[in-house]
Formats: structure tokens, sequence, C-alpha cells
């Protein structure tokens, strides 16, 4: 069965600028959490989204922001962005966020900001 | 602020050898700890789900013990192979929520050499 797909893989961005990124879960897989690793930093938490909702929120300015379709696909957007907001973005996708089983993960979108 | 720590941050072995890894995560409010494993330009994949004190997984030459009283859970490896290198992340869960949100250490880094 597909894994959790992300697009686009690699992105340059320019500061000031927005950015979107997909994720698309396993099928059937209705919880989508995003993540941000930067040099340093462990993964941190950004936002989970279930059943087109957001049920949390992690410790990141307005400018971060997501949305959930009907279909579970998930996109984050990232508003005048930042130097700083130059990091690896994962999503992760379980069937209903609470999990035995563990989260899966996908490949990531790699965001250079200049 | 909850926060999980790891140690150590890096360890170099020798093939054949054995290793283990320490997560700290707070003791109140347990629902669950994560382990991970991230190799270079793959995505984070789960090892193990833990969510009794005492509970101890195997998964072939890897094994993790939990003890949410004291708030720690070791991850070892039994004769460690160059495959075996990998980033090793542990997340902690909290029971304040049903939702997917992992708090995540900022893992350990192990390199097995031939």
């Amino acid at each position: 069965k597909a894994g959790v797909t992300q697009t686009p893989r690699y992105l340059i961005k320019t500061r000031g600028q927005q950015v979107t990124l997909s994720c698309s879960p396993i099928s059937g897989h209705r919880s989508v959490s995003w993540y941000q690793q930067t040099p340093g930093q462990g993964l941190q938490f950004l936002f989970e989204y279930f059943s087109e909702t957001q049920r949390n929120k992690g410790n990141f300015p307005g400018r971060f922001s997501g949305r959930q379709f009907s279909n579970s696909r998930s996109e984050m957007n990232v508003s005048t962005l930042e130097l700083g907001d130059s990091a690896l973005y994962l999503c992760a996708s379980s069937l209903e966020g609470v999990t035995n089983y563990g989260y899966t993960f996908g490949s990531g979108t790699r965001l250079t900001v200049v | 602020i909850l926060n999980v720590e790891q140690s150590p941050q890096s360890l170099h072995v020798q093939e054949g050898d054995s290793t283990n890894f320490t997560c700290s995560f707070p003791s109140s409010n347990f629902y669950a700890l994560h382990w991970y494993r991230w190799e270079t330009a793959k995505s984070p994949e789960a090892l193990f789900v833990m969510t009794l004190n005492g509970d101890e997984k195997k998964k072939g030459q890897i094994s993790a013990t939990l003890n949410t009283k004291e708030g720690y859970s070791y991850l070892y490896i039994k004769g460690s192979q160059p495959e075996d290198s990998a980033t090793y992340l542990c997340a902690f869960k909290d029971s304040g929520s049903n939702t997917g949100k992992l708090i995540f250490g900022q893992g350990t880094t192990l390199q097995v050499k031939p």
C-alpha cells in the first residue's frame, strides 16, 4: 500500500514569500500531523488535523497554518517566509491520532529560504 | 513545558558491539512512549510504542524497556551492524489530549563501523 507522500521534496523560496506544502496520508488514515526540524533541533510539533479539523497546535506563530481536505490530504502554509523557516517539514499519518503502532512519516519537504 | 531528553547525543561503535541509549520524559500525565529509527535520506520508521510501566518490547536485535514511574526508557541494540547506523528518536505522548501530538527528543545518532 502507498506510503505517506509529501510534495514537493525540495523548495527554495525568497524571504517574504509564502509557501504551501502538501501531504497525502496512507489511505484510510484520518489524522495528519506536521513537524518541523531545524538544524540542532528535534522534531517540533506544528499541528494535527483530524477529519478536516485542527485538533492541536504547537507553539508556532500564526504565519504557520494548515488545512485538511475531505480525502484527508493536508496542506500547510507558511506566509511571509523568514530565513529561520528553512527546515525539513515532515508529516505523519495515523488512523485516528492515538496509535499503538506508531506514526507513518513521509519523506519530508526540505524548504530553503534565501 | 514538557521536555524529552536523549543521551548520548551520538555514539560510535564497532560492528558486533552492543549498545544502549536513554530517553528521559515527564513521569506525570504519561500516555505512551514511541521509538523511531531515522536513517539518512529516509523517513522516520516506528520501532516501538510502549504504554505500560515495565513494558519490554523486542524487534530482532533491538529491544526497549519502559519505566513510567521514574520517566525513562532504554533502547538496546545487541550485536550492532553497519545497517543499524541511524538516528534513534524517542517521543512522548501525554494523556492530556487524544490528539496525535508527540514531543520528540533530539535523538541519538549511532554510527556502526564495519
